[in-house]
This record gives C-alpha cells, sequence and structure tokens, in this order.
C-alpha cells in the first residue's frame, strides 16, 4: 500500500539553529500538507502546497518557515532559526486529486532545546 | 472560523463496553466531517467520514452519523476490542481539496 514517509523521525537541535524535515508524498498526489501537533494539543494546519506553490497557510507558518518541493519527490518543510515553542511532532499529508482522501505520515518529532 | 470540538480523554473502558466520542462543530457552509485515528507510534489515519447532512459513515465496526440540526458527528461502537486503544481525532474540511481542521483528540484506553 502506498504510503507518506517522513524524515528524520526524531531531531534534537539547538535553539536558532535551522532545520529541514522531508516528506516523500504518494506519487500520483498532487495536494501537499504541513501539519504539527505540539505534545497535548491539537493537530494544527501550516501550509498546503499545490502547483508548486503555496495555495494556504495559517498564521503559525510565519517568516521563519518555508516549503519547496525541490525535485518532483520530496516536500520539505524549513524552519530557519527555531524556538523552544517549535517543539512538536510535525506531520506531512498528500492528498489524492480523485478520491480526495488524506493520507498523512508517521510524524517527524522536533526537540528544540 | 471554523472549528471541532470532542470530548475530553482521556476514555477507559473494558474490552466489549460501548463506546461514544462526543464531537461538535462550527462552521459556515456545510463541511464533510471526519474520524481519524492514530495508533501508538503511527501517523494519523482515516478512519471513517462523512460528506453530507445525515450520511453515515462506518468502518472497522466504529460509526458516525453527521447529524446538521445538532452540528455533531458523536463517534460509536457497539463493542470495543484491545486493538481499538488509540488516540482519535474529530475533523472537518470545508471542501475535498481544502484543509482538514482538527479537534484536539480522545485517547482511548480498553483494559481486558
Amino acid at each position: 500500500e502506498p504510503e507518506v514517509t517522513q524524515t528524520p523521525s526524531h531531531q534534537v537541535t539547538q535553539m536558532g539553529q535551522e532545520v529541514i524535515l522531508r516528506c516523500v508524498p504518494i506519487s500520483n498526489h498532487l495536494y501537499f500538507y504541513w501539519y504539527r501537533q505540539i505534545l497535548g494539543q491539537k493537530v494544527e494546519f501550516l501550509v498546503s502546497f499545490y502547483n508548486n506553490e503555496i495555495s494556504e497557510k495559517s498564521e503559525i507558518f510565519d517568516d521563519q518557515f518555508s516549503v519547496e518541493r525541490p525535485d518532483g519527490s520530496n516536500f520539505t518543510l524549513k524552519i530557519r532559526s527555531t524556538k523552544l515553542e517549535d517543539s512538536a511532532m510535525y506531520f506531512c499529508a498528500s492528498r489524492s486529486g480523485v478520491t480526495g482522501e488524506l493520507f498523512f505520515g508517521e510524524g517527524s518529532r522536533l526537540t528544540v532545546l | 472560523g471554523d472549528s471541532v470540538t470532542q470530548m475530553e480523554g482521556p476514555v477507559t473502558l473494558s474490552e466489549e463496553a460501548f463506546l461514544t466520542i462526543n464531537c461538535t462543530y462550527t462552521a459556515t457552509g456545510y463541511p464533510s466531517l471526519f474520524w481519524y485515528v492514530q495508533y501508538p507510534g503511527e501517523g494519523l489515519q482515516l478512519l471513517l467520514k462523512a460528506t453530507k447532512a445525515d450520511d453515515k459513515g462506518s468502518n472497522k465496526g466504529f460509526e458516525a452519523t453527521y447529524r446538521k440540526e445538532t452540528t455533531s458527528f458523536h463517534l460509536e461502537k457497539g463493542s470495543v476490542q484491545v486493538s481499538d486503544s488509540a488516540v482519535y481525532f474529530c475533523a472537518l474540511s470545508d471542501s475535498w481539496d481544502d484543509k482538514i481542521i482538527f479537534g484536539k483528540g480522545t485517547r482511548l484506553h480498553i483494559l481486558p
């Protein structure tokens, strides 16, 4: 069964460092998303991406965040200068253009010290 | 804006008990409604969905009915199993290609 894969599964970084979280969406999907879940809190929408550009972003997705699809397969989330409050589980998702179902990866846990 | 409210957890039940997890929503239009499940150490998986009023979504013995008059989408299962232990998220989307908005999640523990 096709799946969304994310790397790394866990990353520990120092405050102020840059972090790149990687995702490989399902190959024929067209819509891509990043969500995050701070421990014990709700899953929050960050950004959606379609046709090589951001289609929507939340208030959380400020100038410190960026997304890219550099090579047609990977979908990355970059945090330029991490803050303590960026510590969370980050989920990538991709959506079929046919069924509309959203498929999530297993998440990347980011810990900022 | 649109939002989802679901009952606080954790919910602890014995095997074969009846399960209800309440979920209500606020939306300006006619959203699609979802239940996602997150098993330990795994990502979010779609459990069931309903796209219009009075639709009933069902999967793996779980059911939820889209109630427009009460803006609710409660999750039910007649007889839970230990393997149902997970976190359950109620969610909505304004359209099939729009972002999904999640509730806070309800952790379910099933005791053998």
